[in-house]
């Protein structure tokens, strides 16, 4: 059973770059039918898909984050990173990762929490 | 690309059938036929609940359908229980190789 698991700082002064990590287990991150999401919710609102890699590093942004946001693949760690570069307030949420086929994001991280302050 | 529009909240009693609406555009939910529905408790990672428009996974129940007309979706909860009571996103794959989620909408038994 795949399982994907977020790792990073919890806290983020402003202007500087979040990274995060998220590791695959259980199943392997090289297929190439699936792909690999970042997607955050802030508190109380809606989930925004932020983007997503394959295993051949091909990537995907939302345009409204594409000048800010990279998303790599490291298939020998099973793991796939975020890089928000210029965060501001706007950016503390609730960050998932998530395998994706097709329409189907499944499963999802446990989600881990990344506050934007100084 | 903007959020698909969904109601911000949705009620009914227990029994009771409801459905959630999810708009979009020719570029997303009515150009493809990749749409997904996510239930949400608070606290907690989304869990998938149709795909492709009106697929279930296994294990979901069949309480739950999905289906389309031009740009919009449609979420049905019929049979309505207690723990139904969560949040609902729509999700579409976009013309521009992205997706895009909705607003969500919270569920509430009465």
């Amino acid at each position: 059973q795949v399982q994907l698991q977020e790792s990073g700082p919890g806290l983020v002064k402003p202007s500087q770059t979040l990274s995060l990590t998220c590791t695959v287990s259980g199943g392997s991150i090289s297929s190439l039918s699936y792909y690999w999401n970042w997607i955050r919710q802030p508190a109380g609102e809606a989930l925004e898909w932020i983007g997503r890699v394959y295993a051949n590093g091909n990537t995907n942004y939302n345009p409204s984050l594409q000048s800010r946001v990279t998303i790599s693949v490291d298939t020998s760690k099973s793991q796939f990173s975020l890089k928000l570069s210029s965060v501001t307030a706007a950016d503390t949420a609730v960050y998932y990762c998530a395998r994706g086929l097709g329409i189907k994001f499944d499963p999802w991280g446990q989600g881990t929490l990344v506050i934007v302050s100084s | 690309q903007s959020a698909l529009t969904q109601p911000a909240s949705v009620s009914g009693s227990p029994g009771q059938s409801i459905s959630i609406s999810c708009i979009g555009t020719r570029s997303d939910v009515g150009g493809y036929n990749y749409v997904a529905w996510y239930q949400q408790h608070p606290g907690t990672a989304p869990k998938l609940m149709i795909y492709d428009v009106s697929d279930r996974p296994s294990g979901v129940s069949d309480r739950f359908s999905g289906s389309k007309s031009g740009n919009t979706a449609s979420l049905t909860i019929s049979g309505l229980q207690a723990e139904d009571e969560a949040d609902y996103f729509c999700i579409s794959y976009s013309s521009i190789s992205t997706v895009v989620f909705g607003t969500g909408t919270k569920v509430t038994v009465l």
